[in-house]
């Protein structure tokens, strides 16, 4: 059975820093380019980052340049992002996944002083 | 980054069809293709069908999607109140090297 499975969210304050974990299994997790994508509160998906199969290739949407990170570990089957510099409109659900085939359940940062 | 055009709401009555549609330009659909998602209110989103028709499995064959030019299209036959949801289309874009979504549709079985 695949899944993804998603860690890490949680309250932070403004200015603070979070990493989401998303530890996959049920594929060949290496094989795959991997994504993070969000959704604010009633709205609808915005795509985040992308890393490629082996993190030698990554990119952003110019929303979170130079503060988010996104990383993958090929040997833990887990993908990374690492969050700094947090603003309130950065508060949403984050999910991982390939876009295309699977998904995460997602986890909600919320930015909030 | 810019992003995909669909209608923000359909409706339609049961046991009805449903075309839901989703316009891209050259680096994004008409290039690269379009696949769809549901998503229920506070479920994550699951893949419908990816790179214009290839339905994974599992999706009902309710399920057709299709594109012509820069325009892709999500056909839903036979609705079933269950098919009540929000429906997204993405596409890579080759220019921005991102991938785009749609704002989302919202469906309304009558």
């Amino acid at each position: 059975e695949v899944q993804l499975v998603q860690s890490g969210g949680g309250l932070v304050q403004p200015g603070g820093s979070l990493r989401l974990s998303c530890a996959a299994s049920g594929f060949t997790f290496s094989d795959y380019w991997m994504h993070w994508v969000r959704q604010s509160p009633g709205k609808g998906l915005v795509w985040v980052s992308r890393i490629n199969t082996d993190g030698s290739g990554t990119s952003y949407a110019d929303s979170v340049k130079g503060r988010f990170t996104i990383s993958r570990d090929n040997a833990k089957n887990t993908l990374y992002l690492q969050m700094n510099s947090l603003r309130d409109e950065d508060t949403a659900v984050y999910y991982c996944g390939s876009i295309y085939d699977y998904w995460g359940q997602g986890v909600l940062v919320t930015v909030s002083s | 980054q810019a992003g995909l055009t669909q209608p923000p709401s359909v409706s339609k009555g049961l046991r009805q069809t449903a075309t839901l549609t989703c316009t891209g330009n050259s680096n994004n659909v008409g290039n690269q293709g379009a696949g769809w998602l549901q998503q229920h209110q506070g479920h994550p989103p699951k893949v419908l069908s990816y790179r214009n028709n290839n339905r994974p499995s599992g999706i009902s064959e309710r399920f057709s999607a299709s594109r012509s030019g820069n325009t892709a299209s999500l056909t839903i036959t036979g609705l079933q109140p269950e098919d009540e949801a929000d429906y997204y289309c993405s596409a890579w874009d080759s220019s921005l090297n991102s991938v785009v979504f749609g704002g989302g549709t919202k469906l309304t079985v009558l």
